[in-house]
C-alpha cells in the first residue's frame, strides 16, 4: 500500500480556512484516498474519500491534483471544535485483501 | 443501530494474564480490524479480517490472536498480557477495506 507523509501538527484560529495536505508519491492506479478525523478518547471518524479533481461534502473539500501523488484537505471556517488529529490513508477500492495503514496524522489546533 | 460495540471499555490487568477484547458490528460488514493507540501516536494495526474464516496480520501483531467466525464478531486475544500491551484498543469494520471505517468507542487496557 503506499505510504503517506503528513505534517505533524498545525495550529490556526477560528474563522481560517485550514489546508492539510498529504504525500503519497507511490499511489497505485485503483488506489482511494480518504481522511479521517479523531478527537481524543474517541475513534477515528470519516471525512471524505476522492479520487481524484474535487470532493466536497457539508464537511470539507478534498482537492487531488492530476498526478495524485498529494492530496490537500480543505476545512473551511475552522471553530474550536475542528481540533482534532486528521489522517490521512491510501488504498485500494474494494476488498483486496490488503492493510488499512494509519500514519501518525496531523493534530490541529484552532485557538480563539 | 449500535454499529461498532467494544467490550469492556477499561480493563486493568497483572502481567501474564490473559483476556479477550470484543468486537462486534450489526452492519453485515465484512471487513474488520483492530488497532491500538498509545500516547501521542496514531493507530497501529494490529490484525484484520477480510470476512468471516479470514484473517490476516497487521503492523504489530506479535502477542495478539484473532479469530472471525461470524461476521459479526471479531474478538481479539491477549495470550499473556505484557505491560507494553498498555494501550487503547480500537475496533473497526467496513462493508469493504476501503469503504468508510466505522470505529467503536475503544478499550482503554492496563497492564501492571
Amino acid at each position: 500500500l503506499a505510504k503517506t507523509t503528513q505534517p505533524i501538527s498545525m495550529d490556526s484560529y477560528e474563522g481560517q480556512e485550514v489546508n492539510i495536505t498529504c504525500s503519497h508519491n507511490n499511489i497505485a492506479t485503483n488506489d482511494y484516498i480518504t481522511w479521517y478525523q479523531q478527537f481524543p478518547s474517541q475513534g477515528p471518524r470519516f471525512i471524505i474519500q476522492g479520487y481524484k479533481t474535487k470532493v466536497t461534502n457539508e464537511v470539507a473539500s478534498l482537492f487531488i491534483p492530476a498526478d495524485r501523488k498529494s492530496s490537500t484537505l480543505s476545512l473551511p471556517r475552522v471553530s474550536l471544535s475542528d481540533t482534532a488529529v486528521y489522517y490521512c490513508l491510501v488504498a485500494p477500492q474494494g476488498n483486496q485483501g490488503g492493510k488499512l495503514i494509519f500514519g501518525q496524522g496531523t493534530e490541529l489546533s484552532v485557538k480563539p | 443501530n449500535a454499529g461498532v460495540t467494544q467490550t469492556p471499555k477499561f480493563q486493568v490487568l497483572k502481567t501474564g494474564q490473559s483476556m479477550t477484547l470484543q468486537c462486534a458490528q450489526d452492519m453485515n460488514h465484512e471487513y474488520m480490524s483492530w488497532y491500538r493507540q498509545d500516547p501521542g501516536m496514531g493507530l497501529r494495526l494490529i490484525h484484520y479480517s477480510v470476512g468471516a474464516g479470514i484473517t490476516d496480520q497487521g503492523e504489530v501483531p506479535n502477542g495478539y490472536n484473532v479469530s472471525r467466525s461470524t461476521t459479526e464478531d471479531f474478538p481479539l486475544r491477549l495470550l499473556s498480557a505484557a505491560p507494553s500491551q498498555t494501550s487503547v484498543y480500537f475496533c473497526a469494520s467496513s462493508l469493504q477495506e476501503n469503504q468508510p471505517q466505522h470505529f467503536g468507542d475503544g478499550t482503554r487496557l492496563s497492564i501492571l
